[in-house]
């Protein structure tokens, strides 16, 4: 596609449920990156794809927290048991690459708003 | 670790002010660098960037960095602001062996008529 899509745009949910939130990257691009944005926050790295496998997860922050990339584009995080401090907005980016190179450049989608009550 | 700071939480100017908005980051190595910019209600556009070469980096809308090695600094600037460059702006670092981006907390711009 043209950009980054990410589903649902908004996510209200009860603590306790799981929630999964969906990322399409854009075509062609074999990264994939996962952030979390709290409010008054910079994104905060949670995890990135390099085609199929996670290469750096690094940044999930607890084992509630898991992403799958199976066929090496769209991309799912999944989190289990969620916490009223788990609301936040859940931002994917893609870039053609993973490496230190100029085509390493992430374009990001607009967010899923998790809320977490 | 790696970190990044904006030192500026919110800055306010009125138009045809000039900005700076400062970015260090802490890590020694070879670096990319990057400004990002969100306006209201809009999501994370790159602004500018660095990879090697020319220190000073020209990006969209009249926008310029300069990366200064032995400051570890990253400085966004414009000479002349406008009410449309109302937005938040996130300096980004990438360092070698990193794949991952780390932002800073980020500087909210307000500009006034």
């Amino acid at each position: 596609g043209a950009g980054v899509s990410q589903t649902p745009s908004n996510k209200v949910t009860e603590k306790g449920k799981y929630v999964e939130l969906r990322c399409d990257p854009i075509s062609g691009h074999t990264a994939l990156y996962w952030y979390r944005q709290s409010l008054g926050q910079g994104p905060e790295f949670l995890i990135y794809f390099q085609g199929t496998g996670a290469a750096d997860d690094s940044g999930l922050p607890n084992d509630r927290f898991f992403a799958v990339r199976p066929e090496g584009s769209v991309s799912t995080l999944k989190i289990q048991r969620t916490e009223r401090g788990d609301s936040a907005v859940y931002l994917c980016a893609s870039s053609l690459d993973s490496t230190t190179s100029g085509a390493n450049v992430l374009t990001f989608g607009a967010g899923s708003r998790l809320t977490v009550l | 670790a790696q970190s990044v700071s904006q030192h500026n939480h919110h800055v306010i100017l009125s138009e045809a002010a000039s900005l700076e908005l400062g970015c260090n980051y802490s890590y020694g190595g070879t670096v990319n660098l990057f400004w990002y910019v969100q306006y209201p209600g809009q999501h994370l556009q790159l602004l500018l960037k660095y990879f090697s070469g020319d220190p000073l980096v020209k990006g969209i809308k009249g926008f310029e960095a300069e990366f200064i090695k032995s400051k570890f600094s990253f400085n966004l600037r414009k000479p002349s602001v406008q009410w449309s460059d109302t937005a938040e702006y996130f300096c980004a670092v990438r360092s070698g062996g990193y794949n991952k981006l780390i932002f800073g907390a980020g500087t909210r711009l307000a500009v006034h008529p």
